[in-house]
């Protein structure tokens, strides 16, 4: 059984750019959450989503947003980017999101410059 | 605010010795406690915990969690080189499905 995979794995960007970022969860997987992961905070919540819909959304502006589409496969967008957007982001695939065991891609690692 | 604390920090260690990592938390309609090892990118599950008292054991790792005490340790027996990582705990409650608060993480070094 595959698992988590996040593509790309490296990414680098100049300040003001857009960036997406992509996640597909384990098969059978509806849940995919998304989390910022920096030396100083550690693993921060970005959102989660559960068949398309947006079920949680973490302290984050608005310049960050995510979709997911009908294969459960998720998409993060980080808009305007900033210097301290730098950072590794990694999403999480489970079951159903609430209860169960949450799998971790390999992360993208974003640098903004 | 749900809130996870690990301790210690970090922890250093030989090859062979016995290690307890902690974990304690404060989260409203506990569901769940988690434990992942991460070691250069993404944090490879461990554990999930339910329920109090119940030991959960894969190998040389066990863990067990506390309801009543707002806490979960991971045990390491006979270390070796390659528990070299850092630990994170994570727990989720609330009506925060999907979402995991997570500890700082302990960062095990095992020297040979």
């Amino acid at each position: 059984k595959a698992g988590v995979t996040q593509t790309p794995r490296y990414l680098i960007k100049t300040r003001g750019q857009q960036v997406t970022l992509s996640c597909s969860p384990i098969s059978g997987h509806r849940s995919v959450s998304w989390y910022q992961q920096t030396p100083g905070q550690g693993l921060q919540f970005l959102f989660e989503y559960f068949s398309e819909t947006q079920r949680n959304k973490g302290n984050f502006p608005g310049r960050f947003s995510g979709r997911q589409f009908s294969n459960s496969r998720s998409e993060m967008n980080v808009s305007t980017l900033e210097l301290g957007d730098s950072a590794l982001y990694l999403c999480a695939s489970s079951y159903r999101g609430g209860n169960t065991e949450a799998f971790f891609g390999q992360g993208t690692r974003l640098t903004v410059v | 605010e749900d809130k996870v604390v690990q301790s210690p920090l970090s922890l250093v260690v030989h090859e062979g010795d016995t290690v307890t990592l902690n974990c304690s938390y404060e989260v409203t309609n506990f569901r769940s406690l988690l434990w992942y090892k991460q070691e250069k990118k993404a944090p490879t599950f461990l554990f999930m915990l339910t329920s109090s008292g119940i030991e959960k054991k894969s190998g040389r790792l066990s863990s067990i969690l506390d309801k009543k005490e707002l806490f979960s340790i991971l045990n390491i027996t006979a270390t070796q080189t390659g528990d070299s990582a850092v630990y994170l705990c994570a727990v989720e409650g609330g009506t925060s499905y999907g979402k995991l608060t997570f500890g700082q993480g302990t960062i095990l070094t095992v020297h040979p």
